[in-house]
């Protein structure tokens, strides 16, 4: 049962787009949603991560929007450049139960110069 | 400073031999996970821990066994591996509070034959 469902899969941006990716949940008790990196051949790093009690949240070039009712978050990438081509994923948690990251299946991001 | 530390970085194994990976990290965390990452899938939490002598179920624990014997370190076993079990497997410590991240490892790629 996979209770964060993200897409697209791969996405494909030019230079100075925007890229989006959102992220769906089931579980209405989860409280803490990050959203992590990862570059070929190394571990995930985190990104941003924001908690339900805002609506976004932005940091540089990258923002997380949140929608409580809807149950979906989004990774907004403004100006997107070619080193931000990597794997994205987003995750959600309970932070009470151990703070078990949930992960959605992952978003290759490619930037075209 | 190292961060977390995970040995080895490639292995292949057999069908049916037995093989433990080794993850240290020297942030002092109480929590650290283990996770495996599949194509398509994210990644997917096998076991965890809340603490030194300490260790619980994740998602797909099924083939696998964990020790948390001291503080710094935090053991994932195979006792007879099989091929579903090749994968990228990835230990991550906690740094908790406010300022909430996982720290992952670089990763160390599995092959069972």
């Amino acid at each position: 049962q996979q209770q964060v469902k993200q897409s697209p899969q791969s996405l494909i941006v030019q230079k100075g787009g925007i890229s989006i990716i959102n992220c769906a949940y089931e579980n209405t008790a989860f409280d803490y949603f990050p959203w992590y990196q990862q570059f070929p051949g190394k571990g995930p790093a985190l990104l941003i991560a924001i908690r339900p009690d805002v609506s976004e949240k932005k940091e540089g070039r990258f923002t997380i929007s949140f929608n409580k009712s809807a149950k979906q978050f989004s990774l907004h990438i403004m100006d997107s450049q070619p080193g931000d081509s990597a794997t994205y994923f987003c995750a959600a948690s309970i932070e009470t139960s151990g703070s078990r990251l949930t992960f959605g299946e992952g978003t290759q991001l490619t930037v075209n110069p | 400073n190292a961060g977390v530390t995970q040995t080895p970085k490639f292995r292949v194994l057999k069908t049916g031999q037995s093989m433990t990976l080794l993850c240290a990290q020297d942030m002092n965390h109480e929590y650290m996970y283990w996770y495996r990452q599949d194509p398509g899938m994210g990644l997917r939490l096998i076991h965890y821990s809340v603490g030194e002598g300490t260790t619980a179920k994740g998602e797909v624990p099924d083939g696998y066994n964990v020790s948390r014997l001291k503080k710094q370190n935090f053991l994932l076993g195979l006792e007879s591996a099989a091929p579903s079990q090749t994968s990228v497997y990835f230990c991550a410590s906690r740094r908790t509070g406010l300022d909430e991240k996982l720290f992952f490892g670089s990763g160390t790629q599995l092959s069972v034959l």
